[in-house]
């Protein structure tokens, strides 16, 4: 799986729009590009994936690049809940499904 | 509630002894993954089944098993603890293994102390 890189940490306003950035470079024409959080030692939380085209759900929007190199989750109106380590993760589809981690993205909103 | 249960949710043993973490996996979903998150490792992942079959290994110790059970439900066996395994360990279920995609739903994970 290809290897990612988010920033340690971020900030956000209550209300306001997060952006979370994620560079995944080497990632191939088959592999997923997945966002998980995990609020506090809790278990970590699927939030959205893609392929190649933006999704949306009701937790997020997530924006991949045409050359599919970077990809942004974008939370539309962060609240206090929304703290949480934000875990970029690509995978492709295959016989070993498990998730790599890597450090993740502290964001934290702020009041 | 993610739908997956694991127990116990704290666990204090001491250095050398053995315990057991249980994992029941949502209603339907046929793979089990383990996860070990320390402080200083980040989330770790240790060793997939995939009814009642291991699917994959990662950085699983030699002192560390699992299973999965007719019934779908997972046990991680810890022997011989040491200090540093110390960590959460963290149950996700999934439907299948292989072929498509899909989220992984994770547990409230087990906190264990190794004193």
């Amino acid at each position: 799986d290809a290897k990612t890189t988010q920033p340690p940490s971020m900030d956000c306003a209550e209300g306001r729009a997060a952006n979370l950035p994620c560079n995944h470079s080497t990632i191939s024409g088959n592999e997923y590009v997945y966002w998980y959080r995990q609020i506090h030692s809790q278990g970590p939380q699927y939030i959205i994936h893609g392929l190649k085209n933006n999704e949306t759900n009701e937790m997020a929007s997530l924006i991949i690049t045409e050359d599919r190199k970077s990809s942004t989750l974008i939370l539309p109106h962060a609240t206090l809940r929304d703290t949480a380590v934000y875990y970029c993760i690509v995978r492709g589809s295959g016989s070993a499904r498990q998730l790599t981690f890597g450090s993740g993205t502290q964001l934290t909103v702020l009041p | 509630d993610s739908g997956v249960t694991q127990t116990p949710k704290h666990l204090i043993t001491a250095t050398g002894q053995r315990v057991t973490l249980r994992c029941s996996p949502r209603s339907g979903d046929l793979s089990v993954y383990w996860y070990q998150q320390s402080l200083d490792q980040g989330l770790q992942f240790l060793i997939q089944y995939y009814n009642g079959e291991e699917r994959a290994k990662g950085n699983i110790l030699e002192r560390f098993s699992a299973q999965q059970f007719p019934d779908l439900h997972s046990e991680l066996n810890l022997s011989s603890l040491e200090l540093g395994d110390s960590a959460l360990y963290f149950c996700a279920s999934s439907v299948e293994s292989g072929g498509g995609h899909g989220e992984l739903f994770f547990g409230e994970g087990s906190r264990l102390t190794v004193l």
